[in-house]
């Protein structure tokens, strides 16, 4: 089985550039997840998705962050403009559903660096 | 919200020792529990979880945690420590939302 794909792995902007990430999730997992990991800390949910439609977005900056899952399958995430803080590690994860015992399976990541 | 906690960033162990990694959660309700692993530049993977079922819960690798309401702890064990288990390990607790709460990780070196 297919695990969750990410592109990008590596990105390198300035700053006040923009960027988009993209994630294809395991196949038939409803649910799907974005996570913001900074250096030194642990991943931080930033939006998570039930098909096409948005569960949680409380934590993400909706000033210069936007995601989409627009077919309920794969899905974007954008900075506009980026910030220097903003140099962090984009993990997606996907679900089977959203129920609290389901796991999560993790991509290997988009490693964004703004300079 | 429910919220965990790993102390020590950094972990040296022998190899042949034991790996002992400490979580403590914070919670109203009963927690479901995760530890995950990551290896470098690479996603994170599931080592094992708590449901509330069996209080001592087998993972992956050889890993196992102990579920301890009176100490709310989730402590990870592995008896006997190997090169490849090098890596950083995050605890995580399911909060009410269904979002994953992490701790900070700790990162695993593993001595000759």
């Amino acid at each position: 089985e297919a695990g969750v794909a990410q592109s990008p792995r590596y990105k390198i902007i300035e700053k006040r550039q923009s960027v988009a990430f993209w994630c294809n999730p395991i196949s038939g997992h409803a649910t799907l997840y974005w996570y913001q990991q900074i250096l030194g800390q642990g991943p931080k949910l930033l939006i998570q998705f039930q098909n096409n439609g948005v569960v949680d977005d409380s934590q993400l900056p909706k000033d210069r962050f936007s995601a989409e899952r627009l077919k309920g399958v794969d899905s974007t995430l954008k900075i506009q403009p980026a910030k220097l803080e903003d140099s962090a590690v984009y993990l997606c994860a996907s679900s089977l559903d959203k129920g609290a015992r389901e796991t999560q399976y993790f991509g290997p990541g988009t490693r964004l660096l703004v300079l | 919200a429910q919220s965990v906690t790993q102390l020590g960033s950094h972990v040296s162990v022998s190899e042949g020792a034991l790996v002992l990694l400490r979580c403590n959660y914070s919670s109203s309700v009963p927690p479901y529990l995760f530890w995950y692993v990551q290896y470098p530049n690479q996603g994170l993977q599931l080592l094992l979880k708590y449901t509330s079922a069996a209080t001592l819960v087998k993972g992956i690798n050889g890993f196992e945690a102990e579920f301890k309401k009176s100490e709310t702890s989730f402590h990870l064990t592995k008896p006997s420590a190997h090169m490849s288990d090098a890596a950083e390990y995050f605890c995580a607790v399911k909060q009410g939302n269904n979002r994953l709460a992490f701790g900070k990780g700790n990162q695993v070196v593993v001595i000759p």
